[in-house]
């Protein structure tokens, strides 16, 4: 079965500054999504940015890019210039190739931006 | 343009009582799911579905029944409200599988059992 860790509960960052959130997965599987939600207090889930597993180029959606390292099971997500608005939960998701509707998220971080 | 919209938003249950959570989406989604939320451990599938009259379980589905009898509705039933179902219930919906779309998310459901 696959998992999926995020070891930071709390993160924090400066306004107009760059910060990294940690992800990591555990799959035998080759072909997969990646993705990274973003919760708001209005708990709307949030679509960030998505990674598909076969493409070796990193994403990246504006001020927010991805790490991917297929090899290690790892998708880091930096936030560049972060803002105010930034500040949410944030989960780390898995979805197999051929499993529409099965998410397996993180634990989620939460991040705090300081003005 | 609604997309996943779940209701109620609000609900407070005593034990032992039944009730439905909504969800209905008007994007001819196949794929449908519920997920709760619950402190430190992230979201997790109760049950989903790929399609009208086809439904499976997800990680955690006891106490939680589901049915789709069209494409556009997936309700959530809670047969016999435990304070272990107080959570926060997600609808989502998505297209087929082999594509790299994203699941959309209704607003959620804060349900509270006493």
């Amino acid at each position: 079965a696959q998992t999926v860790t995020q070891s930071q509960p709390e993160m924090s960052v400066q306004e107009a500054e760059t910060v990294t959130l940690s992800c990591t997965y555990d799959t035998s599987e080759s072909d997969y999504y990646l993705f990274w939600y973003k919760q708001p207090p209005s708990r709307q889930m949030i679509l960030v940015i998505r990674q598909e597993a076969y493409k070796q180029q990193n994403a990246t959606e504006n001020r927010f890019s991805v790490n991917f390292q297929k090899a290690a099971k790892s998708f880091s997500l930096k936030i560049s210039d972060s803002q105010l608005g930034d500040a949410a939960m944030y989960f780390c998701a898995y979805r197999s190739y051929n499993q529409g509707g099965k998410l397996i998220f993180g634990q989620g971080t939460e991040l705090s931006v300081k003005p | 343009n609604a997309g996943v919209t779940q209701t109620p938003k609000f609900q407070v249950l005593k034990t032992g009582q039944s009730m439905t959570l909504q969800c209905a989406q008007d994007m001819n989604h196949e794929y449908m799911s519920w997920y709760r939320q619950d402190p430190g451990m992230g979201l997790r599938l109760i049950h989903y579905s790929v399609g009208a009259g086809i439904t499976d379980q997800g990680e955690v589905p006891n106490g939680y029944n589901v049915s789709r009898s069209t494409t556009e509705d997936f309700p959530l039933r809670l047969l016999s409200a435990a304070p272990s179902q107080t959570s926060v219930y997600f609808c989502a919906s998505s297209y087929s599988p082999g594509t790299s779309t994203e699941a959309f998310f209704g607003q959620g459901t804060r349900l509270t059992v006493v």
